[in-house]
């Protein structure tokens, strides 16, 4: 595909509730990101992989949160026991390589609502 | 953690009129990001810079490193170039210098 894609686009989720998120990245990119934007706030880092390796996992608010990149290119974020607060939209990020000066093509994002 | 500033918050401007939005950050960075984020989430990167000054069409970025600011400029604004700007700084090599940082963001409205 041209670009990262993120499915579902929107999510309404009852508290409680598991969710999975899905990231497309563009093929042959290297290193994913997850970032959580809430409100009229700028996106937060989640987590960050290089090929399957989750290399940095740090921005994960809770436990609740998981993701993983199997295979080294789609990228599934999961939400355990969703609460109010995980209401946010999730963007995905891919670069073509892991060093500092690649740029980072975004996803369309996922706009979770947690009921 | 590098703490990344943006003004204004919110600007309004007349359609043909210059824009400019500034951002500041703490600490040392290898590149600066400035991202257009339009209603319905979907992030597009508009210039990634380490120094200097680019310029694609009507949008002009430039950086200061030595006073660790940046500004993007838009040029006879047009009501298209509604969106929110986000800056994003990356940090210098090191640990986590694949994170980006972002700004709050500045919501540009530009009216007919």
């Amino acid at each position: 595909g041209a670009g990262v894609s993120q499915s579902p686009r929107y999510k309404v989720a009852k508290r409680g509730q598991d969710v999975a998120l899905r990231c497309d990245p563009i093929s042959g990119h290297v290193s994913l990101f997850w970032y959580q934007q809430a409100l009229g706030q700028g996106p937060e880092f989640l987590t960050y992989f290089q090929n399957e390796a989750q290399l940095d996992k740090s921005g994960l608010p809770s436990d609740r949160f998981f993701a993983e990149r199997p295979e080294g290119s789609v990228s599934t974020l999961k939400i355990q026991r969703t609460q109010q607060e995980d209401s946010a939209v999730y963007l995905c990020a891919s670069s073509l390589a892991r060093g500092t000066y690649n740029e980072q093509f975004f996803g369309p994002g996922t706009r979770l609502t947690v009921l | 953690k590098n703490e990344v500033e943006q003004s204004p918050q919110n600007l309004t401007a007349q359609e043909g009129e210059f824009i400019t939005i500034n951002c500041s950050y703490s600490v040392g960075i290898s590149a600066l990001h400035w991202l257009q984020q339009h209603p319905g989430g979907g992030i597009v990167s508009l210039f990634m810079l380490s120094s200097g000054k680019k310029k694609h069409g009507r949008l002009i970025a430039t950086i200061n490193i030595q006073e660790k600011h940046s500004s993007l400029h838009i040029t006879a604004s047009h009501p298209r170039d509604s969106a929110v700007y986000i800056c994003a700084v990356r940090s210098n090599p090191g640990a986590g210098s694949y994170q980006l940082t972002f700004g709050k963001g500045t919501k540009l409205s530009v009216i007919p």
